[in-house]
């Protein structure tokens, strides 16, 4: 019973690489959601998608691109890395949301530091 | 965007004691959700609210909707040393791609 995987789990960039954040649901959600939480924060959206081929900036997207090729995939791709992204990285994906049985089902994390 | 204010941000109480914690918004939600998130984990739903006015229990856990539909708080009765945490709340509107908005977090500490 997998749910939502994210890889890696913890990664080190020095400023300016590029890094793709994994994160696959077995679930058949056609929502899902790309969050980050800095220290002693809540979380905020980075990027969703309504459905393969479909995706949408959040309140934060500056810096990330994502993708939506398959249900079951959304990576996030951060391309010149800064030390404003670390931080850590929550994926989720949601079946119907607003539909009286909402849950989002969140992946482990990625923890991810820019030096 | 919408805000969500959560309160407090932190606790620390004694085994055995009630905690209550809410959340305010200027903005108009239709979901509110209770989540839980433990050290190195993901955040875990505790509760869903759907209706204004919703009171629900979830074992010791109870949160209700707001009339107003602008506010949810969360009351956790008989603290046990497990209980320590992360608790986030999140109201969901009917907007595109009905996003989670979440509050701060209130991060509560057991003591035994």
């Amino acid at each position: 019973n997998a749910g939502v995987t994210q890889t890696p789990k913890f990664r080190i960039l020095k400023i300016g690489q590029s890094m793709t954040l994994q994160c696959t649901q077995d679930m058949n959600h056609n929502y899902m959601y790309w969050y980050r939480q800095d220290p002693g924060m809540g979380l905020k959206l980075i990027y969703y998608s309504v459905g393969a081929g479909i995706t949408d900036k959040g309140e934060v997207p500056n810096g990330y691109n994502v993708s939506r090729s398959t249900t079951e995939d959304f990576p996030l791709r951060l391309e010149l890395a800064a030390p404003s992204q670390t931080s850590v990285y929550f994926c989720a994906s949601n079946t119907n949301p607003g539909q009286g049985d909402t849950e989002a089902f969140f992946g482990q994390g990625t923890r991810l530091t820019v030096v | 965007g919408q805000q969500l204010n959560q309160s407090p941000q932190s606790m620390f109480i004694q085994e055995g004691e009630d905690v209550s914690m809410n959340c305010t918004s200027s903005s108009i939600f239709n979901t509110w959700l209770w989540y839980k998130q433990d050290p190195g984990e993901g955040p875990v739903l505790l509760i869903a609210l759907y209706k204004a006015g919703e009171l629900t229990s979830n074992g010791r856990l109870t949160a209700q909707f707001g009339i107003t539909r602008k506010d949810s708080f969360l009351n956790i009765s008989a603290s046990i040393p497990s209980d320590v945490g992360i608790y986030f709340c999140a109201g969901q509107s009917n907007n595109a791609g009905n996003m989670l908005t979440f509050g701060g977090g209130t991060r509560l500490m057991v003591k035994p």
